[in-house]
């Protein structure tokens, strides 16, 4: 059971436009969630988080937008860049308790100069 | 500074072998993490350590044995392994294992059982 979704596998745009990706989530205790980027051979890097007390989170290109009640999470990337090409990864934690994150499938974004 | 480091960056086994992999960090967090990532899939979380105490286990078969010697260190001795275990293997760490902090992956070490 996949609790955490990203149902896009890839996803291209042009070098300056905004890229978006996309995550579902099931579990209505996932309270705190994760972007992270991934390039190949390296581990993933963390880029940015929010809390579910909050619908929105910025840092420079980088938008996070948390949609409660759909269960959805976006990642707004403006403008995208050639260096943004990687594999994103959503994760999420439940509220209290163990501490562990589910991380969803990633989706491969390239940005095209 | 937010780096973790791993050693090594590639590690080729036999079946018969013991080897370890190493991972380290000195950003004063309490949580470190295992995970193994296959190719085109998710990190997997393997086990938890918080406060060099072992957290959890996500019913990891026993040729995979941790160890967490400091708060600093964070060891993966790995023995009689599969050539199915070949996979990249991260170390993560965290300021605390509850919700609301964000782990901070090393660049992992690619393993690859003969």
């Amino acid at each position: 059971d996949q609790q955490v979704k990203q149902n896009s596998p890839s996803l291209s745009v042009q070098e300056g436009r905004i890229s978006i990706l996309n995550c579902d989530y099931t579990n209505s205790m996932f309270d705190y969630f994760l972007w992270y980027k991934k390039y190949p051979a390296e581990g993933p890097t963390f880029l940015i988080s929010i809390s579910s007390i909050k619908d929105k989170n910025e840092d420079g290109r980088f938008t996070v937008f948390l949609n409660k009640s759909a269960k959805h999470l976006s990642l707004h990337i403006v403008p995208s860049q050639p260096g943004d090409s990687a594999v994103y990864f959503c994760a999420a934690s439940a509220v209290g308790g163990t501490y562990k994150y589910i991380f969803g499938t990633g989706t491969r974004l390239k940005v095209l100069a | 500074d937010t780096e973790v480091t791993q050693t090594p960056k590639h590690l080729v086994m036999g079946m018969t072998n013991k080897k370890s992999l190493k991972c380290e960090q000195h950003m004063g967090h309490r949580a470190m993490y295992w995970y193994k990532q296959k190719a085109k899939k998710p990190p997997e979380l393997m086990f938890v350590y918080s406060y060099e105490k072992l957290s959890i286990n996500e019913s990891v078969p026993s040729r995979f044995s941790p160890e967490c010697p400091n708060s600093s260190l964070l060891n993966l001795h790995l023995h009689a392994l599969q050539p199915e275990d070949s996979a990249l293997y991260l170390c993560a760490s965290s300021q605390d294992q509850t919700s609301g902090y964000e782990q901070y992956f090393g660049p992992g070490t690619r393993l690859t059982v003969t």
